[in-house]
């Protein structure tokens, strides 16, 4: 069965911390692609990125960085000089692409609160 | 601006009455999503629909409703049988899923349904 784990409840940092948030995935596809969302205190869910199985190159935007480890079975989210609008929930999916078919779904973790702190 | 449209941000109804969250997009996507999110808690979903007259159930679909009558509309009903009905609802729209491709959901702001 497909999983996905979050082991941070919540983190709490000061501006300018560099912070790191977990994600640990279970699934037996091959292909398979992963998501990281960020829940601002509004509640609209943000899309951040998506990788897909096959692509285990990390990707950087801006102050925002991927770490993609097959071997781990993990997709880490780095936030480099956080600031206090990076205050938000973050969920980290994932999809199987293969094995379920078209009627796929995405699976959630149950999400990390970040909290920088000014 | 495309997007994803639900209205109204807060809802209040009595218990034992129906209710339809409204969810609107013009990103001309064909999969709508309709979640579910209580508080500390990950995304449910509910009901999903990848085209036009078709729909599916989630992992929670007892007690909610839902109709896919055109692209851009996918209202979701939460009946009087949904046992606790109290919750932040989420609906969210993406290109139809490929042979071997999942593309990203986009996200309307939500509903918060409060029933007492």
């Amino acid at each position: 069965a497909q999983k996905v784990t979050q082991a941070q409840t919540e983190i709490s940092v000061v501006e300018k911390e560099d912070v790191t948030l977990d994600c640990v995935y279970e699934t037996r596809d091959t292909t398979y692609y992963l998501f990281w969302y960020k829940q601002p205190p509004s509640g609209e869910l943000v899309f951040l990125i998506r990788r897909n199985s096959f692509d285990e190159q990390n990707e950087i935007s801006g102050r925002y960085s991927w770490n993609f480890q097959k071997s781990t079975s993990s997709f880490n989210f780095t936030i480099t000089a956080s600031q206090v609008v990076d205050s938000a929930v973050y969920f980290c999916a994932l999809s199987e692409a293969f094995n379920a078919g078209n009627n796929r779904k995405l699976i959630w973790g149950l999400g990390t609160s970040l909290a920088v702190n000014p | 601006d495309g997007g994803i449209t639900q209205s109204p941000k807060y809802l209040f109804r009595k218990e034992g009455q129906n209710v339809t969250l409204s969810c609107e997009q013009n990103l001309n996507h064909d999969a709508m999503y309709w979640y579910r999110q209580d508080p500390g808690q990950g995304l449910r979903l509910i009901y999903y629909s990848q085209i036009v007259n078709d729909f599916q159930k989630g992992d929670i679909a007892e007690g909610y409703s839902v109709s896919r009558e055109k692209k851009e509309s996918f209202p979701l009903t939460v009946t009087s049988a949904q046992k606790n009905p109290t919750a932040f609802y989420l609906c969210a729209s993406s290109i139809r899923p490929g042979r071997l491709i999942t593309h990203e959901q986009y996200f309307g702001p939500g509903t918060r349904l409060t029933v007492t």
